[in-house]
């Protein structure tokens, strides 16, 4: 079974100040990790993904992950928060291989104040 | 570039009725997935369609029930419907080619409201 721990359900930054959320992960076998961003009454938009290739992954809106498996870790960061981030980000694991279901962590608030 | 479409993006019922979602993937993916978010919860996974055959089942009450079909559309269907059923219903579907690494791309979902 896998599972993703994210901590801190609530973060604030100011504006311009760096993003750093975190996301740790329990899996039995490699996993594949993905951060997803939800701005409010939206769908589900991905932001990056670690599929066992690059373990530093880049994603969209600047912002990037690094999978680090010695710590279990995959956080999300971005160097310049912007009034625009805002918003509730998710960590999910699924297991490799083709047609696996994600699960999510509970999610972190984003918060950018002026 | 296609998305994931969801229809119909609102939906109001009355506790006890029935309610039917429908999901078209993106064009080529092979597998669907249902997923339900409460309020304020994270979205949980609730069954899934590869190549129109049911691949996993998670969470799913068995009021409901859901299929892919010959034209790789999905729809959920939910009778009995309760109050504790309202919830965003988001509709995800991946290629399980190589280089694809299961990336689930979501539709904007649908809000069902139980009265």
């Amino acid at each position: 079974a896998q599972s993703v721990t994210q901590l801190g359900s609530h973060v604030s930054v100011s504006e311009g100040a760096l993003v750093l959320l975190r996301c740790n992960y329990s899996s039995s076998v490699p996993p594949y990790l993905f951060w997803y961003v939800q701005y409010p009454n939206q769908g589900l938009q991905l932001l990056l993904k670690y599929t066992s290739a690059a373990t530093l992954v880049k994603g969209i809106n600047g912002f990037e992950a690094e999978f680090k498996k010695s710590e279990t870790s995959f956080h999300l960061t971005k160097p310049s928060a912007h009034m625009s981030d805002a918003a509730e980000y998710f960590c999910a694991v699924t297991l490799t291989g083709g047609g696996n279901k994600l699960t999510f962590g509970t999610g972190t608030q984003l918060k950018v104040e002026l | 570039a296609a998305g994931v479409i969801q229809s119909p993006r609102h939906l109001i019922k009355e506790k006890r009725e029935t309610a039917t979602l429908k999901c078209y993937p993106i064009p080529r993916h092979d597998t669907v997935y249902w997923y339900q978010q409460g309020p304020g919860q994270d979205p949980q996974f609730l069954i899934s369609f590869y190549e129109k055959m049911q691949s996993d089942k998670g969470s799913i009450p068995d009021r409901f029930s859901a299929q892919q079909f010959s034209d790789y559309h999905s729809e959920l269907n939910m009778s009995s419907l309760e109050l504790g059923d309202s919830a965003l219903y988001f509709c995800a579907s991946s290629f399980t080619g190589t280089g694809e690494g299961n990336t689930q791309y979501f539709g904007p979902g649908t809000r069902l409201t139980v009265l």
